[in-house]
């Protein structure tokens, strides 16, 4: 199993401010999984980051609110743009397991006032 | 029709009991299933794949039902450790774990 260390663990943060959520990988991934937890609601995927190409995002994702880095195998950053109350939610990160399914970070846990 | 649908519970039950949760999916062309478990406040974790021929592991016992679309999680002799929400994962598409859909969840919560 992927160990994944994920900072910060939560944050509050106030309205049109911006933050960076950081997931560090104790193993070598080719992608590397960017997923939102709204309260009350499922696992929703933000965008999959794989290293040297621009990630891709889902529908109702868009880079400019989104963007995010992967500069080699082993980390990624999410960047919450131009934050409102709407973005409080958990963000979590996440790698491919060798049995299927997914290894998740521990979350960032966002309240934006 | 959601893609993936659980019965959110809550799913309050004595220790010892045996309780099962279902799931139904919507895409008949879903290659892979899974039951993850998440605790309060904490992220999800792969608690077992769930294979056609049905699969155990200890306590808990996963089937599909590919013709009618259906998941279910059995949880024999419940322990106050069990309680966590538990969430029905399925794979749409196939290929990359990206493609995972997950449902809402299931609450359980044993009592003493």
């Amino acid at each position: 199993s992927a160990v994944i260390s994920q900072k910060p663990s939560r944050d509050i943060c106030q309205r049109g401010t911006s933050l960076t959520i950081q997931c560090q990988v104790d193993s070598q991934v080719t992608m590397m999984f960017w997923y939102r937890q709204q309260p009350g609601q499922s696992l929703t995927l933000i965008a999959t980051a794989n290293q040297g190409s621009e990630a891709t995002y889902e529908s109702g994702f868009v880079i400019d609110k989104f963007p995010i880095s992967r500069p080699n195998l082993t980390f990624s950053t999410l960047t919450v743009s131009n934050m409102s109350p709407e973005d409080s939610s958990i963000y979590l990160c996440s790698v491919e397991g060798g049995v299927g399914g997914l290894f998740f970070g521990s979350g960032t846990q966002l309240s934006v006032l | 029709r959601k893609e993936v649908e659980q019965d959110p519970g809550p799913f309050n039950v004595p220790e010892g009991a045996t309780v099962a949760f279902n799931c139904t999916y919507s895409n008949s062309a879903s290659q892979s299933f899974f039951w993850y478990r998440q605790d309060c406040r904490k992220e999800p974790k792969l608690l077992m794949s769930v294979y056609s021929s049905g699969n155990e592991d200890g306590r808990f016992t996963a089937q599909l039902n590919r013709a009618s679309q259906y998941i279910s999680l059995l949880i024999r002799d419940s322990k106050l450790s069990d309680s966590a929400t538990y969430l029905c994962v399925v794979n749409s598409l196939g290929g990359s774990q990206g493609n995972l859909i997950f449902g809402k969840g299931t609450k359980l919560s044993v009592k003493p």
